[in-house]
């Protein structure tokens, strides 16, 4: 069964604090693993696609790196506004299945 | 500017009735997908769609219906066989539904009166 696990559920940091969030998923049939951002009550955000082992993106204060079994989401020196869920997915075919998200707050 | 239009913002839905839920865009994508996201749970697909006049059921498509007559349009309707459909929905596109990133609109929170 397809399955995409996100961790922890919830994460508060202070400004400054970095910090790692996962997402491991099923591996078989692989396209492609998205992260997104999403405020609330509004669409999730585009961040970032990874498609091979190894391979890592970066943006602001956001590093993406993707393993064979699971990518982590690293975040430095996290400001207030970077306070948000983080959404993963993965792509099968013409779908993505998402996981549940890691609740992020950053305390100023 | 380009983007996903949803609409309304908010929706109440009485016993036994239908209501329907608009998406637009205007990003020229191929493929569009209605997701439905409950507190604590991750976004479940609904129907996808990658061309004009076809589409697909996605993992939880019972009580609900949808029609892609526009590349532009992909309308969801609840239906009143839905008997749990207070959840926040999302309309997203991609520019050929073959795993490319989705472009989401700003959803539509529906409850039940």
């Amino acid at each position: 069964e397809d399955q995409v696990t996100q961790s922890p559920e919830a994460l508060r940091l202070q400004e400054g604090e970095s910090s790692s969030l996962n997402c491991s998923y099923t591996v078989s049939g692989l396209r492609g693993l998205f992260w997104y951002r999403q405020d609330p009550g509004k669409g999730p955000e585009f961040l970032f696609t990874l498609y091979s082992a190894g391979e890592e993106k970066e943006k602001e204060r956001l590093k993406a790196t993707l393993t064979k079994k699971e990518s982590f989401l690293h975040i430095t020196a996290p400001k207030p506004e970077d306070s948000a869920t983080y959404l993963c997915a993965r792509g099968i075919r013409e779908k993505l299945t998402f996981g549940t998200g890691t609740r992020l707050t950053i305390i100023p | 500017d380009g983007g996903i239009t949803q609409s309304p913002k908010y929706l109440f839905r009485k016993e036994g009735q239908n209501v329907t839920l608009s998406c637009e865009q205007n990003l020229n994508h191929d493929a569009m997908y209605w997701y439905r996201q409950d507190p604590g749970q991750g976004l479940r697909l609904i129907y996808y769609s990658q061309i004009v006049n076809d589409f697909q059921k996605g993992d939880i498509a019972e009580g609900y219906s949808v029609s892609r007559e526009k590349k532009e349009s992909f309308p969801l309707t609840v239906t009143s066989a839905q008997k749990n459909p207070t959840a926040f929905y999302l309309c997203a596109s991609s520019r050929t539904g073959a795993n490319e990133k989705l472009f989401f609109g700003s959803g539509t929170q529906l409850s039940v009166l």
